[in-house]
Formats: structure tokens, C-alpha cells, sequence
């Protein structure tokens, strides 16, 4: 069965440290990997995808398929970094399977 | 261009009503997705449709359902209300299949009282 395990429901780091937000997940075969910010009040958006391989908004996120791991990693987080972030994968479906999503607090 | 639309925003019912809510994708999207989005169960994937015809289907009860028309604009209907059905219903949209980089609107607020 396709699934995404996030298994942090909230994470809270203090203005420049290093932030990771850890996803995990499973299904038979190579799905591709996303991650999707949500700011508050603010519609779901595209984060980053790891067929691309950019770094947005300082944000990176490496593919461990031995692990079948997605974490996002930030190495100094920023208080407008503060937002509900959600891990998801998409096979040959097409449609997008999301984890339950970690909040991150960024305190100043 | 602009975004997705979804209409209305708030939506408030009693049970065993129905209900249609409405997406605009971006102006050349032809995919459209729609998801449940609860706090107890997260975001969950309804339907999808391509070409006026649903593509992909969620593990929803037959009460859920929707349709595409041919200008990509999307409905998706809940008929016979329960109150768990009470959720923000996000609709996505994508330029075409297979392109799962997908641009979500601002959701439908549904409450089932």
C-alpha cells in the first residue's frame, strides 16, 4: 500500500538552527516526492520536488531509497519558515498521497 | 494568470442534504484534483478528472462524486450529508496528466450540522 509517514506532528526550533523535517514512506516502486508548505492563511503550495533537485527558500530535501526517506533539511531556519509542511509521493497514478503533515515553529 | 478558484467558500448544511462545490482551475490546466482535508485524517485524495472523464478515484463512499466539463471547470457533489463529511475540500489543478506539480485553490469550508 502507498503511504507517507510524517512522524512529527509539530517541531519547534529556535531562529537559526538547523531544521529537519523527517518523512518516510512506502510503495512498490519509484514514485516521485514532494513537499508542500501551507502558511497560514495561505493556500497549499508546492515546496520543492526531488526529480528537480533545487534548494527553495533555503530548504533541501534528498532522496534515500535504501531508507525510503524524503526529510527536509534547512540549516538556518528563519521565523517566516513558520507553516504546516506536508511530504507527499505520486506514482504512476498520477494523484498525490500526503502524509499528515509537521508543523514547525520558528521562535525568535 | 490567475489562480484556482473554488466557490463558495463556507458552506454550511444539515445532514442529509446534498451539496455541490465548484473549482476553476488555471486558465490551460486540464487535470483537476480534488482532496479532504480533516485534522483527523489530513489531506485525502477524492478524484481526479482529465478530459471531462475521472481519471483517478479516492477510497470515498459512492456518495461523493463529480464531474469535468469541457471548458476543464470542475463539481464535485456530496449527496445525503453526514457530519463527518464536515472538512475544507481543496481542489488542484495541473497543466495535463502525469504532471503532478499541482496548484491548489483556497478550499470550500463545509459544515454538516
Amino acid at each position: 500500500a502507498q503511504r507517507v509517514t510524517q512522524p512529527e506532528k509539530l517541531l519547534s526550533v529556535f531562529k537559526g538552527a538547523p531544521v529537519e523535517l523527517k518523512c518516510n514512506y512506502s510503495y512498490s516502486g519509484s514514485p516521485e516526492l514532494f513537499w508542500y508548505v501551507q502558511y497560514s492563511r495561505q493556500r497549499l503550495q508546492l515546496l520543492l520536488r526531488h526529480i528537480s533537485r533545487e534548494s527553495i527558500k533555503g530548504f533541501t530535501a534528498d532522496l534515500n531509497k535504501g531508507e525510503t526517506s524524503f526529510h527536509l533539511k534547512k540549516p538556518f531556519a528563519q521565523e517566516e519558515d513558520s507553516a504546516m509542511y506536508y511530504c507527499a509521493i505520486a506514482g504512476n497514478t498520477d494523484k498525490l498521497i500526503f502524509g499528515t503533515g509537521t508543523r514547525l515553529q520558528v521562535f525568535p | 494568470k490567475a489562480g484556482v478558484t473554488q466557490t463558495p467558500r463556507y458552506l454550511i448544511k444539515t445532514r442529509g442534504q446534498q451539496v455541490t462545490l465548484s473549482c476553476s482551475p488555471i486558465s490551460g490546466h486540464r487535470s483537476v484534483s480534488w482532496y479532504q482535508q480533516t485534522p483527523g485524517q489530513g489531506l485525502q485524495f477524492l478524484f481526479e478528472y482529465f478530459s471531462e472523464t475521472q481519471r483517478n478515484k479516492g477510497n470515498f463512499p459512492g456518495r461523493f462524486s463529480g464531474r469535468q466539463f469541457s471548458n476543464s471547470r470542475s463539481e464535485m457533489n456530496v449527496s445525503t450529508l453526514e457530519l463527518g463529511d464536515s472538512a475544507l475540500y481543496l481542489c488542484a489543478s495541473s497543466l495535463d496528466r502525469g504532471v503532478v506539480e499541482q496548484y491548489f485553490g483556497p478550499g470550500t469550508r463545509l459544515t454538516v450540522t
